[in-house]
């Protein structure tokens, strides 16, 4: 149990465009979901946390209006990257939790922008 | 603020036991993880404990919390070539009877020698 999948796992886009990823959690219904972004060899930064039916809230240095995040569902969370550029580029993680301590992580999003 | 330290790289040989340490700043009320990454891939959770705990098993794997010196380990027994991977130690504080965010390590990068 507890499967959190990921959509798309890897997409290359032009810059200034935008683009979707959509976490899901497939046999439990999260309360809380998680949006980090990893550089290469780096560790996991946390973009911002999701609370279903609430506004996300972000980290610092996170652009709110850039990176949109809906958590629609209990086991629904999106991320579109808005006029993505190349500094965009990046691997992005979600993660999902319910009411326990464990916090269980999607297979990434490897973004490309070109 | 939370602070979680890791050595970046630790190579054993095939058979052998590994070790790897992380230390942490904050000493309140936390469980701690040990999650596993492969490359190109999320995060796949290990183990964990609570910050009471001394020591949790789970077949070749062994969690030893000093707390005292803020110390956590992850020895694994029989190490194989699957093992090879980035380990990730990360901290979660209890806020409101659950725990919150995660803050990760930079992560160790284990390379198992045939």
């Amino acid at each position: 149990g507890a499967v959190v999948s990921q959509h798309p796992s890897w997409v290359i886009c032009k810059s200034g465009t935008s683009v979707k990823i959509e976490c899901r959690s497939l046999d439990f219904q999260a309360t809380t979901m998680f949006w980090y972004r990893q550089f290469p060899k780096q560790s996991l930064m946390l973009m911002a946390t999701s609370n279903e039916g609430s506004k996300a809230t972000y980290e610092q240095g996170v652009e709110k209006d850039k990176f949109l995040i809906n958590h629609a569902s209990l086991t629904l969370s999106t991320l579109t990257v808005t006029s993505a550029h190349p500094e965009d580029s990046s691997f992005y993680i979600c993660s999902a939790r319910e009411a326990s301590v464990e916090q269980y992580f999607g297979p990434g999003t490897r973004l490309t922008v070109t | 603020g939370e602070d979680v330290e890791q050595s970046l790289f630790l190579s054993v040989r095939e058979g052998d036991s590994s070790v790897i340490n992380c230390t942490y700043t904050d000493s309140s009320s936390t469980y701690l993880y040990w999650y596993k990454q492969e490359p190109g891939a999320g995060l796949q959770l290990l183990t964990y404990i609570f910050s009471n705990m001394d020591m949790k098993q789970d077949q070749r794997l062994t969690v030893l919390l000093n707390k005292k010196d803020k110390h956590l380990s992850l020895r694994i027994a029989d190490t194989q070539t699957g093992d090879s991977a980035i380990y990730f130690c990360a901290e979660s504080l209890i806020s409101s009877g659950s725990a919150r965010q995660l803050t990760f390590g930079s992560g160790t990068q284990l390379t198992v020698l045939p």
